[in-house]
């Protein structure tokens, strides 16, 4: 149990475009999610906190305009990467918190963005 | 402020038994966790302790020391296949992850 699935698994998009990332718990309901970033041989860095319903709690530092974040239903938060860079590759990695279990968070794969 | 420390690196040698250290400092605390990741996975969930003491999970062992904001992971038997950064992460009063920037790990044959 405790499945969190992340699609697409990679992705290279061009300058200038979009792309959008999903997040999906398969086997339990997640009212909270969160979104990582993590850069090479770096620490996972918390780039929001998306609740199911309401607008998603930003960390000091990452645009919200550019990460556009969407959890509309218990299983499915988006992020949506607007106007790539080339700075923005990046590792990807969501995590959703098992409404059942306060204290645990279950991560996805992970989703590798290069941007060209 | 919330601060989380952990050696950048560290080297054990197969076989053995390798101990590595976490301090944190959080506002509330709601429990320390521990994650596995290698390179360029996702971390993945390796203990979980709120109330003193030491857990033992098969090889690896967590402790934790609430009065001192200390906790720390051993590994016993050190296999080739656990060289990875391992995470701890504090669970502050808002049940939100607080992290370290890991400590990776080598393992020599």
């Amino acid at each position: 149990g405790a499945v969190v699935s992340q699609h697409p698994s990679w992705v290279i998009c061009k300058s200038g475009t979009s792309v959008k990332i999903e997040c999906r718990s398969l086997d339990f309901q997640a009212t909270t999610m969160f979104w990582y970033r993590q850069f090479p041989k770096q620490s996972l860095m918390l780039m929001a906190t998306s609740n199911e319903g309401s607008k998603a709690t930003y960390e000091q530092g990452v645009e919200k305009d550019k990460f556009l974040i969407n959890h509309a239903s218990l299983t499915l938060s988006t992020l949506t990467v607007t106007s790539a860079h080339p700075e923005d590759s990046s590792f990807y990695i969501c995590s959703a918190r098992d409404n059942g279990k306060e204290y645990e968070q279950y991560f996805g794969p992970g989703t590798r963005l290069t941007v060209t | 402020g919330q601060n989380i420390d952990q050696p950048t690196e560290m080297t054990a040698t197969e076989g053995a038994i390798v101990q590595i250290n976490c301090t944190y400092q959080t506002s509330g605390f709601n429990g320390l966790f521990w994650y596995q990741q290698h390179a360029g996975e996702a971390p993945t969930f390796l203990s979980y302790n709120v109330l003193d003491g030491l857990e033992e999970k098969g090889r690896f062992s967590s402790f934790l020391s609430r009065s001192k904001g200390y906790s720390y992971l051993l590994l016993k038997e050190l296999q080739m296949k656990d060289s990875a950064s391992y995470l701890c992460a504090a669970s502050d009063s808002n049940y939100q992850l607080i992290w370290g920037a890991g400590t990776k790990l080598i393992i020599k044959p």
